[in-house]
């Protein structure tokens, strides 16, 4: 069984462009979340979406937005890129909101 | 909010060495508390998990953890380490009320097992 996939895997983007990234979770899980890794640190929690709709939000500024469609696949969009939103952003699912979590290898956005 | 402290940043051990690596969070109320574990090249993985009853849980690869509320702690323990135990680990908690949505990492623990 394919696991949770995340694409592009690598990204580079200048500071003010605007970049979004996929998540197809693990077949059936509806519910997906968001984590952003900074180098040294650990996760932090970005969005958590369940059924198309949000359900949790964690403390990023509005340029973060996220959405999930009818097949639960979600995209995460970041506007207004700065130097510090370089990081590995993980997706995440799970069967239901307070299941287990699968997390996907990440998509490493680098901002120049 | 909750918060989590890991105050080892990098443990190096001998095959067979037992371990412990220290987790202690900060909140107010109940919570559920985890262990996550990212090999080399892999992705974040659970390890173990702890929402209520008997407070040593234990998880996969021998692994085990033991929550002690009066400590507000979730150590890590393992008898005896092996080279491919060699791995960043996440402690990680939510409110108990939460599911597992808003999971409040901390900033890990790198063990290196040296054959």
């Amino acid at each position: 069984d394919a696991g949770v996939t995340q694409s592009p895997t690598h990204l580079i983007k200048t500071r003010g462009q605007q970049v979004t990234l996929r998540c197809s979770p693990i077949s059936g899980h509806k519910s997906v979340s968001w984590y952003q890794q900074v180098l040294g640190q650990g996760p932090q929690f970005i969005f958590q979406y369940y059924e198309k709709e949000e359900r949790g939000r964690g403390n990023f500024p509005d340029r973060f937005s996220a959405r999930q469609f009818p097949n639960y696949s979600s995209e995460l969009n970041v506007n207004a890129l700065l130097l510090g939103d370089s990081a590995l952003y993980l997706c995440a699912s799970s069967l239901l909101p307070n299941e287990k979590l699968f997390f996907g290898s990440g998509t490493q956005l680098s901002v120049l | 909010a909750q918060s989590v402290s890991q105050h080892n940043h990098h443990v190096i051990l001998s095959e067979a060495a037992s371990l412990e690596l220290g987790c202690n969070y900060s909140y107010g109320g109940t919570v559920n508390l985890f262990w996550y574990v990212q090999y080399p090249g892999q992705h974040l993985q659970l390890l173990l998990k702890y929402f209520s009853g008997d407070p040593l849980v234990k998880g996969i690869k021998g692994f085990e953890a033991e929550f002690i509320k009066s400590k507000f702690s979730f150590n890590l323990r393992k008898p005896s380490v092996q080279w491919s135990d060699t791995a960043e680990y996440f402690c990680a908690v939510n409110p108990s009320w939460g599911g597992n949505e808003k999971l409040t990492f901390g900033t890990g623990t790198r063990l290196t097992i040296i054959p």
